[in-house]
């Protein structure tokens, strides 16, 4: 595609639910990236996939999260038993080299 | 600890008015700097990208200031317009292989007619 979609990109839960994110990054991009962003914050880095390298997952903030990504292709982020302070806006990105990092639209998460 | 100081958190200016953000940083060893701006509800998209050698780079009406000794940046934004109302986010890449970027908290910029 044209850029990165995520999906979905709204998602109300209720605390305790697990919930899945998914990425779709630009074609031919190695490296995928998720972040969060809690409102007024500034984003924090989850985990980098680089083809396939074992992934760096030194961002996740519990073992409640866990990413997948088979190949370069989809990414999946999720969250088990989720909490009231996973609400944010869940952002994945993808680069074919150092510079090029493209967004996407992100999934609003809300756990109830 | 790496980290991203962006000032002022928030700025309210007139259409037509020029204003700066500003970005100091503490990331090291330094790879490169950027500004995204991102809008309400959008991911964040890619205004400048600088390297160590660059002072200074434009895009448009905005033009991004670097100075690697001081580790300080700014963003001025030239006769602004209702549609810069945003976030801009500084973002510093530290050289760890496959540049991790480390985000500042941004600054939200409202354009008022």
């Amino acid at each position: 595609g044209a850029g990165v979609s995520q999906s979905p990109s709204n998602k109300v839960t209720e605390k305790g639910k697990d919930v899945e994110l998914r990425c779709d990054p630009i074609s031919g991009h190695t490296a995928l990236y998720w972040y969060r962003q809690r409102l007024g914050q500034g984003l924090e880095f989850l985990i980098y996939f680089q083809g396939n390298s074992a992934p760096d997952k030194s961002g996740l903030p519990s073992d409640r999260f866990s990413a997948e990504r088979t190949g370069e292709s989809v990414s999946t982020l999720t969250i088990q038993r989720t909490q009231q302070e996973d609400s944010a806006v869940y952002l994945c990105a993808s680069s074919y080299d150092s510079y090029g990092y493209t967004f996407g639209s992100g999934t609003r998460l809300t756990v109830v | 600890k790496n980290q991203v100081e962006q000032s002022p958190q928030s700025l309210i200016i007139l259409e037509g008015k020029n204003c700066t953000l500003q970005c100091n940083y503490t990331v090291s060893p330094f790879s490169n700097l950027r500004w995204y701006k991102q809008d309400t509800g959008r991911g964040p998209v890619s205004l400048t990208i600088m390297t160590f050698s660059e002072n200074t780079k434009s895009n448009g009406r905005y033009t991004a200031t670097l100075d690697a000794d001081t580790k300080q940046s700014s963003l001025h934004i030239t006769a602004s317009q209702l549609s810069d109302s945003a976030s801009y986010i500084c973002v510093v890449s530290a050289t760890t292989g496959y540049n991790k970027l480390i985000f500042g908290a941004g600054t939200r910029l409202a354009v008022h007619p």
